[in-house]
């Protein structure tokens, strides 16, 4: 299997600026997470995609918003940006198992707003 | 609401000396439970999780944890810490059902000393 992954590597906007972050899901995962990652906390949950469809949301604006593609990769989108948005942004691939999904997390994409 | 708290957001120990990084839960329904590590400007790694009735949980790298639900809480431990160890750990909480998004703590800064 191949790991998941994420584009690009770092990335800086300024304040107000659009952004789009990318991941490509481990092959047959069909289910992805995205999560924030400010600096010196845990992550937190921003939305899961399960066969396109958005299958619950954090506690974050709807500036925030992604994508699912048919192969199962995915977008975080995020409109507007401020200051606060500068953070780690982490997606997980979904192994979909009969009780427990085992999330597997790709190398993130650090995003910087000036 | 689930959430989880980490006690102490650094703990340093010698090299060869036992760790113990603390974790308690608060859940409403019985929980899954999980630690990670994450390496500098990496994503996050599975240590180990409990997800069944065995409260002992062993996990990679020498690390175990037992959940007790009586004090609400899932300690991660080593017997003998290597310097490879040194790195953030983070305990994290999810549902059984839906989506099982992950509730992280603060993360706890892992340092070891020659």
């Amino acid at each position: 299997e191949t790991g998941v992954t994420q584009s690009p590597t770092h990335l800086i906007k300024t304040r107000g600026q659009q952004v789009t972050l990318r991941c490509s899901s481990q092959s047959g995962h069909n289910t992805v997470s995205w999560y924030q990652q400010a600096l010196g906390q845990g992550p937190q949950f921003i939305f899961q995609y399960y066969r396109e469809e958005e299958n619950g949301r954090g506690n974050f604006p709807p500036r925030f918003s992604g994508l699912q593609f048919p192969n199962y990769s995915s977008e975080l989108n995020v409109n507007a940006l401020e200051l606060d948005d500068s953070a780690l942004y982490l997606c997980a691939s979904i192994k979909t198992g009969r009780s427990y999904n085992e999330q597997f997390f790709g190398p993130g994409t650090r995003l910087t707003v000036l | 609401a689930q959430s989880v708290t980490q006690l102490g957001s650094h703990v340093s120990v010698s090299e060869g000396a036992l760790v113990l990084l603390r974790c308690n839960y608060s859940s409403s329904v019985p929980p899954y439970l999980f630690w990670y590590v994450q390496y500098p400007n990496q994503g996050l790694q599975l240590l180990l999780k409990y997800t069944s009735a065995a409260t002992l949980v062993k996990g990679i790298n020498g690390f175990e944890a037992e959940f007790k639900k009586s004090e609400t809480s899932f300690h991660l431990t080593k017997p003998s810490a290597h310097m490879s160890d040194a790195a953030e750990y983070f305990c994290a909480v999810s549902d059984r059902e839906g989506a099982q998004k992950l509730v992280f703590g603060q993360g706890t800064r892992l340092t070891i000393n020659p």
